[in-house]
């Protein structure tokens, strides 16, 4: 079955901007989680959605949003961007949370000029 | 507060050899453990998974020790091969069930 798809695979943007990443998670998982993944912070827990509504947030702030859409389709924001948002930008999901395992996507890689 | 920490940041071992990863994790209370690896240019992969109320966990070639009164998993993989090669992430479960990585271990095989 296809797995975890995130897009765009790679987005360059400049400070000030605003992006929106994709994620289509394997077929029946209803959880999505966002992680943000930085060499110098490693992987951070951006906001895990479940059935359409957030369930966890991370310490990120307000400008990082997310949504969940009927189809479990998953999307995340950023406004105003600034340097230090460039990262890899990973999505996972799951059947019902992270105790059932989680899959992940190969991420979008953003960079921020 | 939540931390999930590896002893070491990079590692090199001989082809054939066994690699032994290392994590010390903080929260008490955590019940669920993950070892995933990633290598360049893609996500992270799950590996192997333990819960709190075991000691130890085999799958093919890789087997998951923990010790809950230090705090301490460690990934052990047997007859490391080149494709080994990526960096090695343990996980806990946090609060409200959101996975906390560590830093990452880079596994290095030597020819």
């Amino acid at each position: 079955k296809a797995g975890v798809t995130q897009t765009p695979r790679y987005l360059i943007k400049t400070r000030g901007q605003q992006v929106t990443l994709s994620c289509s998670p394997i077929s029946g998982h209803r959880s999505v989680s966002w992680y943000q993944q930085t060499p110098g912070q490693g992987l951070q827990f951006l906001f895990e959605y479940f059935s359409e509504t957030q369930r966890n947030k991370g310490n990120f702030p307000g400008r990082f949003s997310g949504r969940q859409f009927s189809n479990s389709r998953s999307e995340m924001n950023v406004s105003t961007l600034e340097l230090g948002d460039s990262a890899l930008y990973l999505c996972a999901s799951s059947l019902e949370g992270m105790r059932y395992g989680y899959t992940f996507g190969s991420g979008t890689r953003l960079t921020v000029v | 507060g939540e931390s999930v920490g590896l002893h070491l940041p990079t590692l090199s071992v001989q082809e054939g050899d066994n690699s032994i990863i290392n994590c010390a994790y903080s929260n008490s209370a955590s019940d669920y453990f993950i070892w995933y690896k990633q290598e360049s240019g893609k996500g992270p992969q799950f590996i192997i998974d333990i819960r709190s109320n075991m000691d130890k966990r085999q799958g093919q070639r890789v087997t998951v020790l923990l010790n809950k009164t230090v705090k301490h998993l460690s990934l052990q993989i047997a007859a490391t091969q080149p494709g080994d090669s990526a960096v090695y992430f343990c996980a806990e479960n946090g609060e409200d069930d959101k996975i906390i990585f560590g830093k990452g271990t880079r596994l290095h095989i030597l020819p």
